[in-house]
């Protein structure tokens, strides 16, 4: 099994241009979750979805949009890049039961200049 | 969302017994208690997660006092594979699946010889 998958694993963006990262899953989890990282700092949940069909804002959303394709699939787009995010994204998948294990994708590097 | 607070740093020396207390006065009747390990340029990795009183797998402890207001991740005989930062997080299980789970900045666990 390759748990989760990011794509890319390193980009370079100019500002004001768009990308999206793509997220996917194949442990049939529920629910899944996008979260950034900064140097030195902790991770901060930008979105998450809880289940197929649902997505909800998490601590720092603005400037970014989540789509939930299917189960497998959650991606994250960046509009108009800034240099402000600039930082390490990661994807993450949990099961629907009352268990707090998620699993992390190995993150994308993204850079805006 | 139960806030965390945990220390910054820790140093230790391989052989020794690690000791991490997270505080969480606000926490929830319903929020689980996790830890989380993070190694640079890796997603954070799933430790152990409990609800009250000790949970013990085969990497680590945890201890949940009675008013559930704090918790310690115990590492018995860390090694220097062990330097990582560690995340002490309180996880809402979502209405409809799911967790949301919010990490704090960590403790940076640094292991000499």
């Amino acid at each position: 099994n390759a748990g989760v998958t990011q794509t890319p694993k390193f980009q370079v963006l100019k500002t004001g241009q768009s990308m999206t990262l793509q997220c996917a899953q194949d442990m049939n989890h529920n629910s899944m979750y996008w979260y950034r990282q900064d140097p030195g700092m902790g991770l901060r949940l930008i979105y998450y979805s809880a289940s197929e069909g649902t997505t909800d804002k998490g601590e720092v959303p603005n400037g970014y949009n989540v789509s939930r394709l299917n189960k497998r699939e959650f991606s994250l787009r960046l509009e108009s890049a800034a240099p402000s995010q600039t930082s390490v994204y990661f994807c993450a998948s949990s099961s629907r039961t009352g268990n707090t294990e998620a699993f992390f994708g190995q993150g994308t590097r993204l850079t805006v200049v | 969302l139960a806030k965390t607070t945990q220390p910054i740093s820790m140093d230790s020396y391989e052989g020794q017994e690690v000791n991490i207390t997270c505080s969480h006065n606000n926490i929830a009747t319903n929020d689980y208690i996790t830890w989380y390990q993070q190694f640079p340029s890796q997603g954070p990795r799933f430790i152990i997660q409990g609800y009250k009183t000790k949970v013990t797998n085969e990497v680590a402890s945890l201890f949940i006092p009675a008013d559930r207001k704090s918790s310690t991740l115990s590492l018995p005989r860390v090694s220097l594979s062990d330097t990582a930062v560690y995340y002490c997080l309180v996880g809402v299980i979502l209405t409809g699946g799911g967790n949301k789970l919010t990490f704090g900045t960590g403790t940076q666990l640094k292991v000499e010889l």
